[in-house]
């Protein structure tokens, strides 16, 4: 079973729509969470990380649920510059080794 | 600026060569690290380093080899020996005050003729 897991889309949406993207992990003794931006051909960026209260950005909310071992990522209002790829990125208590998940395509579409 | 440099951008080299990517940060970073990736896929660790003159084997260590002589650089060789070298290679650090949070270099996409 992988660490990470994510749906690989792609989601195509309409300017404006909300969407959300899942994600989960296998190592109940996770520490931290993050949700990575990624463009075509680019570095993966920091989006925002994930804490267990949950957190919004903007746009942006990320939400932390540890008995179901999952985390997501909400975007409001997309818009076109959202198209990226986002990564799940999971770092487990022990250990320094980071946990990327396959990321999730997203476009959208004027 | 802080960051992380990688160098060169795109490198190409001939099957049976060893090949040397370059990995910078004067982010005062404890961590490096090294990712591949792949189309279509997620990044898979090849190595990592958490101090000076340490580092250890990732998932995909096979065909490469670092060395972290110095706190500021990690240097990665793909030797030979690696069997399908064509990738986009990233390298990461973490450290600091965010010390949990990885920062990426810019990429190297290496292509073997």
């Amino acid at each position: 079973r992988k660490e990470v897991e994510q749906d690989p889309g792609p989601f195509n949406v309409p300017e404006g729509a909300t969407v959300a993207f899942n994600c989960t992990y296998s190592n109940s003794a996770s520490q931290s969470f993050f949700w990575y931006r990624q463009d075509c051909r680019k570095e993966p960026k920091l989006l925002m990380s994930v804490y267990s209260s949950g957190n919004e950005d903007g746009r942006f909310t990320a939400q932390l649920n540890r008995a179901s071992q999952y985390i997501s990522l909400l975007i409001r209002d997309s818009k076109l510059s959202d198209s990226a790829t986002y990564l799940c990125v999971v770092l487990p208590r022990t250990g320094n080794q980071f946990y990327f998940g396959t990321g999730t395509s997203l476009t959208v579409i004027p | 600026d802080g960051g992380i440099t990688q160098s060169p951008k795109y490198l190409f080299r001939k099957e049976g060569q060893n090949v040397t990517l370059s990995c910078e940060q004067n982010l005062n970073h404890d961590a490096m690290y090294w990712y591949r990736q792949d189309p279509g896929q997620g990044l898979r660790l090849i190595y990592y380093s958490q101090i000076v003159n340490d580092f250890q084997k990732g998932d995909i260590a096979e065909g490469y080899s670092v060395s972290r002589e110095k706190k500021e650089s990690f240097p990665l060789t793909v030797t030979s020996a690696q069997k399908n070298p064509t990738a986009f290679y990233l390298c990461a650090s973490t450290g600091g005050q965010g010390r949990d949070t990885q920062y990426f270099g810019p990429g190297t996409r290496l292509t073997v003729l």
